[in-house]
């Protein structure tokens, strides 16, 4: 089956500084990944549509200059959290879909642990 | 039993009963729905599921039911195994839309 990964899994930071997580997408060319960001004991909150080649389109109320993503080949997508506080701390997770896949074609990643101190 | 309040609704079930999750989903036009398992920092894991035409759908242990006239969606998983513990979510589609909506959640815990 189509695989996902996410690098790092863990990330503990600074407040201030800037973390870049990354999606790869393992065994197929995914033209649209999703950055989804998770808290405690809460649901999946999609926070951006990454497409290959062009701008990433944000849902309402996510900064994307806060929150930014590059989708530069087909099998890579990168957020980077610039200038992270702890409130930015979470649980962040993406998702891959596969084109030549109908109906159940977005595959997750196994996520990422952001704490900002 | 069923607990709901501040931390996700959890569902308590002995071993090798039967559990039953629900989902209310809130898109009318949705047409597709998957439900998904999460353990433990880990991502979602597919697990089962409907398109609209259907109203129940059979996997290996689960079975998902679709009453579209109260937007409602269940999960039954059969003879729960310790292994079932997990955060269970419903998530809800629109066909030539690629954007997921999930549900809140529910937290099964099985007691061994």
């Amino acid at each position: 089956g189509a695989v996902v990964s996410q690098h790092p899994s863990r990330v503990i930071c600074k407040s201030g500084t800037s973390v870049k997580i990354e999606c790869r997408s393992l065994d197929f060319q995914a033209t649209t990944m999703f950055w989804y960001r998770q808290f405690p004991k809460k649901s999946l909150m999609l926070m951006a549509t990454s497409n290959e080649g062009s701008k990433a389109t944000y849902e309402q109320g996510v900064e994307k200059d806060k929150f930014l993503i590059n989708h530069a080949s087909l099998t890579l997508s990168t957020l980077t959290v610039t200038s992270a506080h702890p409130e930015d701390s979470s649980f962040y997770i993406c998702s891959a879909r596969d084109p030549s896949v109908s109906y159940n074609e977005q595959f997750f990643g196994p996520g990422t642990r952001l704490t900002v101190l | 039993g069923e607990s709901v309040g501040l931390h996700l609704p959890t569902l308590s079930v002995q071993e090798g009963d039967n559990s039953i999750i629900n989902c209310a989903y809130s898109n009318s036009a949705s047409d597709y729905f998957i439900w998904y398992k999460q353990e433990s920092g880990k991502g979602p894991q597919f697990i089962i599921d409907i398109r609209s035409n259907m109203d129940k759908r059979q996997g290996q242990r689960v079975t998902v039911l679709l009453n579209k006239t109260v937007k409602h969606l269940s999960l039954q998983i059969a003879a729960t195994q310790p292994g079932d513990s997990a955060v269970y979510f419903c998530a809800e589609k629109v066909n030539g839309n690629n954007r997921l909506a999930f549900g809140k959640g529910n937290q099964v815990v099985v007691i061994p």
